[in-house]
């Protein structure tokens, strides 16, 4: 029962690095999303898939760039990281909108120095 | 685009009491749904009850209900006989209908402390 898998779950970057954020499910779930939590704070959308080749920007996309080329994984690039990247990845996803269940991986802290 | 608000920061409680945790909503939406997620020190978040707006009836599942008040925009967890491994942050969130494509909106979340 692996659901949502995520690495890795820690990394810290220097200003400047580049990196991606791997996020695989195995629940066969069409609908894919990347949240991220700053301290203190609710978690806010970045980008979003409703299946293999769609995908679009949420609240906080800037910065940070996906694709989506198969059902099981939606990985997050992060460019020319800033210290304001700091925070804690979520991965999630669900069998559609709607109202269903939205399923989240166990989170990515990053930091930027 | 919604909103979500929680007022209340933090709430201490001994073991064993009732608790109730408050989130208010603004949405022009008439279709919508709601739900509350647990976020214990280990980070990992947990779908605590689900509420579909069409329905009057208050979700509730084992120790936990809700009160969802629609034409108040109003939609409180009770946790009731509370137990230690209710400690974690409690997040309160809305997802519109029709697709719901664009996920969750979340609140900024209460920090729940259960006192032995």
């Amino acid at each position: 029962n692996a659901g949502v898998t995520q690495t890795p779950k820690f990394r810290i970057l220097k200003i400047g690095q580049s990196m991606t954020l791997q996020c695989t499910q195995d629940m066969n779930h069409n609908y894919m999303y990347w949240y991220r939590q700053d301290p203190g704070m609710g978690l806010k959308l970045i980008y979003y898939s409703v299946g293999a080749g769609i995908t679009d920007k949420g609240e906080v996309p800037n910065g940070y760039n996906v694709s989506r080329s198969t059902t099981e994984d939606f990985p997050l690039r992060l460019e020319l990281a800033a210290p304001s990247q700091t925070s804690v990845y979520f991965c999630a996803s669900s069998y559609g909108g709607s109202g269903n269940t939205i399923y989240f991986g166990e989170g990515s802290w990053l930091t930027v120095v | 685009a919604q909103t979500v608000t929680q007022s209340q920061p933090e709430m201490s409680v001994q073991e064993a009491e009732t608790v109730t945790l408050s989130c208010t909503y603004d949405t022009s939406e008439s279709n919508y749904y709601l739900f509350w997620y647990k976020q214990p020190p280990s980070r990992q978040m947990i779908l605590v009850i689900r509420q579909e707006a069409y329905k009057q009836q208050n979700a509730t599942e084992n120790r936990f209900s809700v009160n969802f008040q629609k034409a108040a925009k109003s939609f409180s967890l009770k946790i009731s006989d509370s137990q230690l491994g209710d400690t974690a942050m409690y997040f309160c969130a809305f997802m519109r209908s029709g697709g719901g494509a664009d996920g969750l909106t979340f609140g900024k979340g209460t920090h729940l402390i259960i006192q032995p």
